[in-house]
């Protein structure tokens, strides 16, 4: 079965960049499209964007000047990079293999 | 970007009772939308993909259909199993956008 499990810092300072890790189990991130999604407090949802089996990404463009999104095939994680955040980002992080199994999330806070 | 409107934001039922929650599309997207159902400070689980097939495992209470830019899902006897948050996921172009998502509750 096919497991994801996100992990990082729950509290980012403004200014900074946000690092999620997403670990993949039951399953090689070497087929299929992997994603993050994050959705807000108030429950609006974002499609944040994938990276590919070969390697390739899709941004949102609403988000391309600051994400990027990479992987480590050798430990079966990718991960998420989002530069200058600011509170607005604040939002509950989830990745997810293309649109059928997530993870739980994880909350993260943008504060000083 | 493609929209997505879903209604309503929350709903109140009894159990037993026949549920039916809404989401329409800005512009035509086929059948590319999923329904998910979300419990508190669980991953959200896949109900239905493009529009109407039952994702494995899951119960036969619920079900999709869709009319042009219109996507249903109905769970048919309501359950206590079944309070959760539900949204929906068109997948037809990117950026791939949410509905706002509908809080059910029991009356």
């Amino acid at each position: 079965e096919v497991q994801l499990q996100e992990s990082g810092p729950g509290l980012v300072k403004p200014s900074q960049s946000l690092s999620l890790t997403c670990s993949v189990t039951g399953y090689s991130i070497t087929s299929n499209y992997w994603g993050w999604i994050r959705k807000f407090p108030g429950n609006k949802m974002e499609w944040m964007g994938y990276i590919s089996y070969s390697g390739s990404t899709s941004y949102n463009p609403s988000l391309k000047s600051r994400i990027s999104i990479t992987r480590d095939t050798s430990k079966n994680q990718f991960f998420l990079q989002l530069n200058s955040v600011t509170t607005e980002d604040t939002a509950t992080y989830y990745c997810a293999r293309e649109t059928d199994y997530w993870g739980q999330g994880v909350m993260v806070t943008v504060s000083s | 970007d493609i929209q997505v409107t879903q209604s309503p934001s929350s709903l109140l039922a009894s159990l037993g009772e026949r549920v039916t929650i809404t989401c329409q599309t800005s512009q035509s997207i086929s059948n590319n939308l999923n329904w998910y159902q979300q419990k508190p400070g669980q991953a959200p689980m896949l109900l239905i993909y493009y529009a109407t097939s039952l994702q494995t495992g899951m119960t036969s209470r619920f079900s999709g259909q869709y009319s042009g830019r219109s996507f249903t899902l109905t769970i048919t006897s309501l359950e206590p199993e079944d309070i959760a948050n539900y949204f929906c996921l068109q997948h037809y172009s990117a950026p791939l956008t949410f509905g706002s998502g509908t809080k059910l509750e029991i009356k």
